[in-house]
């Protein structure tokens, strides 16, 4: 079974600095996925990046950068230059190849970050 | 663009009643998921499904079963709904390709069952 931990549930963030959200994973796979989902008050869920569990260099997207430690399991997000549309729930979350090859998705309980002017 | 479409925002219903919950995705693929979130928990995986007539439970499937006759849909059934299942469900779907094939989700229907 696999298990995505989220250990800080709300945080406060300066605009324009850069704030660090925890993930930290257990699984036995070699193989895996590492996700961060973006879910603003409206509801919609938004793809941010992805981390290949063989991938060397940790991923960005724009002010999106993902701090993959894989020794320790954990695949932290970063966000840099906060701006306030930035407020919203993050989840982290774990692809599996099941049997079936389907993508199955594990996630985290989820940070919320609030991003004060 | 990749579109999921869920067919309610919002739903009440009582206990007892049966619920649909449907899902449709424009992109042709292959697997489709349906989850609950509630707060603290994140999002809990229902059942997916990785072809049509297809499924598989996930994580959390008492109570709920699944229906993919079509491949861009697929719906989540509530046999006899219960208080315990008012939630925000959450339909996404994906390729079967790697990687990064992320899920694309709908926009939610928040349900409460009275």
């Amino acid at each position: 079974a696999q298990k995505i931990t989220q250990t800080q549930p709300g945080m406060f963030v300066q605009e324009k600095e850069a704030v660090t959200l925890d993930c930290t994973y257990d699984t036995s796979d070699q193989s895996y996925g590492l996700f961060w989902y973006k879910q603003p008050s409206s509801g919609e869920m938004i793809f941010l990046i992805y981390q290949g569990s063989y991938d060397e260099q940790n991923a960005t997207e724009g002010r999106y950068s993902l701090n993959f430690q894989k020794a320790r399991k954990s695949a932290n997000l970063v966000i840099s230059a906060s701006q306030l549309g930035d407020s919203a729930m993050y989840f982290c979350a774990m692809r599996e190849r099941t049997k079936a090859a389907g993508n199955k998705l594990t996630f985290g309980g989820g940070t919320r970050v609030l991003v004060k002017p | 663009d990749v579109k999921v479409t869920q067919s309610s925002r919002y739903l009440v219903k009582r206990t007892g009643e049966k619920v649909f919950l449907e899902c449709v995705q424009d992109m042709d693929h292959e697997n489709m998921f349906w989850y609950r979130q509630d707060p603290g928990l994140g999002l809990r995986l229902i059942y997916f499904s990785y072809d049509v007539k297809m499924k598989e439970k996930g994580d959390i499937p008492e109570g709920y079963s699944v229906s993919r006759e079509k491949k861009e849909r697929f719906s989540l059934i509530l046999e006899s709904a219960s208080t315990n299942q008012t939630s925000m469900y959450l339909c996404a779907s994906t390729t079967r390709d790697f990687p990064p094939n992320e899920q694309f989700f709908g926009p939610g229907t928040r349900l409460t069952v009275l």
